[in-house]
């Protein structure tokens, strides 16, 4: 059983493009993030989400919009994809309480790479 | 703003070699801290994390890390290490007692471990 899914995988698109990655966690936790891994393996948090509220927002540029319909769920559109969003995007989840990040420990996905030709 | 800073970019070992990280972190109040380790392919894993106590943590698969807050480093150890080690290995950072505070992680360490 899957702690924190993320669909697709892997995807191929064309620049211009919006195209949406989702992720799921069943560990019951309340906050969830989208990370971004470059080329380079180098991660950097893009948002954070603790029961639905966006609590860490990077600067990213506003092509990229999370939504969370619930704690389990976050999902990550992008629009008009630019060669350099290509990179593997993680998901995570942690438990927080009361908004603070309880534990630190991040349980992540297992990435979806996203090539923008 | 906190940094993270892990200096070796890509290291190289025969196996049963002993091994060591560093990691060097730029906050200066109270942290959490973590090494987490990516095999070839799959999704970070944490190894293992400290917050209070012993400076001497022991983790998963015989990893530990030292924690010597005069030297803002957590550096992670392996006394005899095996092919099966060979991953990317990232030190996090994290301030305690800050609400929402996010985990900032260093750009990443290449164990190669040759056979």
């Amino acid at each position: 059983d899957t702690a924190v899914s993320q669909t697709p995988k892997y995807l191929v698109t064309q620049m211009g493009n919006d195209k949406s990655i989702k992720c799921e966690q069943n560990l019951g936790h309340d906050t969830m993030y989208w990370y971004k891994q470059d080329s380079k393996k180098f991660l950097k948090i893009m948002f954070s989400y603790n029961n639905k509220e966006l609590i860490i927002n990077e600067t990213v540029p506003n092509r990229f919009s999370p939504k969370s319909p619930d704690k389990a769920h976050l999902n990550l559109h992008i629009n008009s994809l630019e060669l350099g969003d290509s990179a593997v995007y993680f998901c995570a989840s942690s438990q927080g309480l009361a908004g603070r990040i309880l534990t630190g420990e991040l349980f992540f996905g297992e990435g979806s790479r996203l090539t923008v030709l | 703003a906190q940094s993270v800073s892990q200096h070796n970019h890509h290291v190289i070992l025969s196996e049963a070699a002993s091994l060591e990280l560093g990691c060097n972190y730029s906050y200066g109040g109270t942290v959490n801290l973590f090494w987490y380790v990516q095999y070839p392919g799959q999704h970070l894993q944490l190894l293992l994390k400290y917050f209070s106590g012993d400076p001497l943590v022991k983790g998963i698969k015989g990893f530990e890390a030292e924690f010597i807050k005069s030297k803002f480093s957590f550096n992670l150890r392996k006394p005899s290490v095996q092919w099966s080690d060979t991953a990317e290995y990232f030190c996090a950072v994290k301030r305690s007692n800050f609400g929402n505070e996010k985990l900032t992680f260093g750009t990443g360490t290449r164990l190669t471990i040759i056979p």
